[in-house]
């Protein structure tokens, strides 16, 4: 069965830094697009970022130069470093799937909550 | 990359038959087949319902369908039933080879 857990989120004050985890089971990361999308409070979905089968990495341009996405393939897990938080990357935060590379998100994580504040 | 323009809501009876319109631009809806749309329940993840604008992962009900038309793609929901409550985000590839999402459509089921 496939599953996505996400965990690390919490508590920040602006100008911190956060790293997300998203742990995989049933399938391979490595094989597979995989994406953070975010969700601030009552608002909508925000592409944040993807990691390629490949390894190449693409960043929204609201996150570029602040965040990272990786992979630990022995862990079969992916991050996301979030370095120089702002009060509006609140949101929760879910990991995704998608096999096709063409972002068709199939499997979805429980969302991780990310609060911005001082 | 704006965010795809959708109804903020819609609303029907059961039984009846809905449509939320997802109007981009020819840079992500108008120029690719690339459309997808997912249901998102209060406090749960978003789930996928239609890819590539009209096809349906296994699983998902006959009710739900899709269609697109130059630079706005639809989401038709057939036979309106109370679990059918949710909000709906369309989402489309871009020439960025980025996604990008709506704004959401709140569907109400009176």
């Amino acid at each position: 069965e496939v599953q996505l857990v996400e965990s690390g989120g919490g508590l920040v004050q602006p100008g911190g830094s956060l790293r997300l985890s998203c742990a995989a089971s049933g399938f391979t990361v490595s094989s597979n697009y995989m994406s953070w999308v975010r969700q601030a409070p009552g608002k909508g979905l925000e592409w944040v970022s993807v990691i390629y089968s490949g390894g190449s990495t693409f960043h929204a341009d609201s996150v570029k130069g602040r965040f990272t996405i990786s992979r630990d393939t022995s862990k079969n897990t992916l991050y996301l470093q979030m370095n120089s938080l702002r009060a509006e990357d609140t949101a929760v935060y879910y990991c995704a799937r998608d096999q096709t590379g063409l972002y068709y998100f199939d499997y979805w994580g429980q969302g991780t909550l990310v609060t911005v504040s001082s | 990359q704006s965010a795809l323009t959708q109804p903020a809501s819609v609303s029907g009876s059961p039984g009846q038959s809905i449509t939320i319109s997802c109007t981009g631009t020819s840079s992500d809806v108008g120029g690719y087949s690339y459309v997808s749309w997912y249901q998102q329940h209060p406090g749960k993840a978003p789930k996928l319902m239609i890819y590539d604008v009209s096809n349906r992962p296994s699983g998902v009900s006959n009710r739900f369908s899709g269609s697109k038309s130059g630079n706005t793609a639809s989401l038709t929901i057939s036979g309106l039933q109370a679990e059918d409550e949710a909000d709906y985000y369309c989402s489309s590839y871009t020439s960025r080879s980025t996604p990008v999402f709506g704004g959401g459509t709140k569907l109400t089921v009176l």
